[in-house]
Parts: C-alpha cells; structure tokens; sequence
C-alpha cells in the first residue's frame, strides 16, 4: 500500500500546454510538499502546504499553482508549460514540518517538447 | 554560495570499502540533521536523522555532525553494490522546509 503515490509517472507534452500531476497520501500526515528535481539531481522545495497555511517559495513561477481538495491529496497545476519546466517532480509529506522527516512520491518525469 | 553543499561525485569504490560523504552548510540555526538515500528513478528516503552534535549509528551507517565547524559526515562500513545511491544531506530547523544538498553519487563495485 503506498504512502505517497504520484500521477502520472511519465508526462510528455507540448509547450504551451497546460497539465496537472495529482498527488495523494495515506499516512494521515498534516503537510504536504512539491520538489522539483533538476538534470542535475537538485532538489528544489516549490510549495510547503497545510491545511492552514501555503508557503511558496518565491523563485517558482506563477504559472505553477497546488490545489488541495483535501487534507489527503496536494495537486500541481502548470500552466502555459516551458521547455525549461522538463524535471522531475516530487510531492512529498509530513507530520511535522521538516521534524520527523519527509516520505516522497516516487517522482513524475516531465518532458515538455 | 549555496546553503547546502555536497561533492557531486561519483564517488566510486570496492565493496566492503569503508565510505564517506561529507555535506557542509552555512546556517547555524540548523540543529536536525537529516541524510536521505535516493536510487535511481524513486524518491528519496530518509536513511538516518539526528539531533545537534555528535554520532548516531544504526547498523553499517554512522552519522556525525560537528555544528562549531558546519561539518555533517556518513559513513558507511561494509559497503555494498546494494549501497549505489545519490546520499543527499538535509539539515534543517523543526518548523521549515527541508533544504537538501545537491546530493554524492556512490556506486560501490562488486
């Protein structure tokens, strides 16, 4: 049974286009997170969120935005997407924030073309 | 310069080797101190966490953090093909987000 599960695992698509990756966890954890990892292995924080508070970190474009429709699952919605946006994209969660540790999704690669 | 540093690798050597991976940071507030394990196409795990200063071992891992110099090692002893990973150090502070290292790539040889 997966902690956190990620989809898609592959997403391939145009510029210009707009996607969303979905995100959903069942460890009953308070936070969720959004990493984008880059070609060269760098993990990136995105976007830190609870059902209070939304943390964005302010290098991200506005083109990428989480929606949360509960406390289980944290959506990422790209707009207008970029050949620069291709990564790989981890969600992430936690109990506490950043206390006990993270547990990742198992990734979804983005190609944009 | 980067809040978070590792040596990129890779870091490559002979199984039952003992291996270090060194990570530095240049926040002093950070006291949780966090190193996660990634193989290739997953995500990351956390592998071991401690608490300020000094060693934590559990098995063939050791994890030792030196706050006054900024300074956080893992060793690995024994080390396995089963080990051939991206180690990426996380130190942080309870309460923010978690800054990783850009993580060392370790490939051990059979």
């Amino acid at each position: 049974d997966t902690a956190v599960s990620q989809t898609p695992k592959y997403l391939v698509t145009q510029m210009g286009n707009d996607k969303s990756i979905k995100c959903e966890q069942n460890l009953g954890h308070d936070t969720m997170y959004w990493y984008k990892q880059d070609s060269k292995k760098f993990l990136k924080i995105m976007f830190s969120y609870n059902n209070k508070e939304l943390i964005i970190n302010e290098t991200v474009p506005n083109r990428f935005s989480p929606k949360s429709p509960d406390k289980a699952h944290l959506n990422l919605h790209i707009n207008s997407l970029e050949l620069g946006d291709s990564a790989v994209y981890f969600c992430a969660s936690s109990q506490e924030t950043g206390y006990n540790g993270y547990t990742f999704g198992s990734g979804t690669r983005l190609t944009v073309v | 310069q980067k809040e978070v540093e590792q040596d990129p690798g890779p870091l490559s050597v002979p199984e039952g080797a003992i291996v270090s991976l060194n990570c530095t940071y240049s926040n002093s507030a950070f006291q949780y101190f966090m190193w996660y394990r990634q193989y290739s196409r997953k995500g990351p795990e956390l592998l071991m966490y401690t608490y300020s200063s000094g060693n934590k071992e559990d098995g063939r891992f050791t994890a030792q953090v030196d706050k006054s110099s900024k300074y956080i090692s893992l060793f690995i002893r024994d080390s396995q093909p089963s080990d051939s990973a991206t180690y990426l150090c996380a130190p942080n502070n309870a309460g923010n987000m978690l800054t990783f290292g850009g993580g060392t790539r370790l490939m051990v040889k059979p």
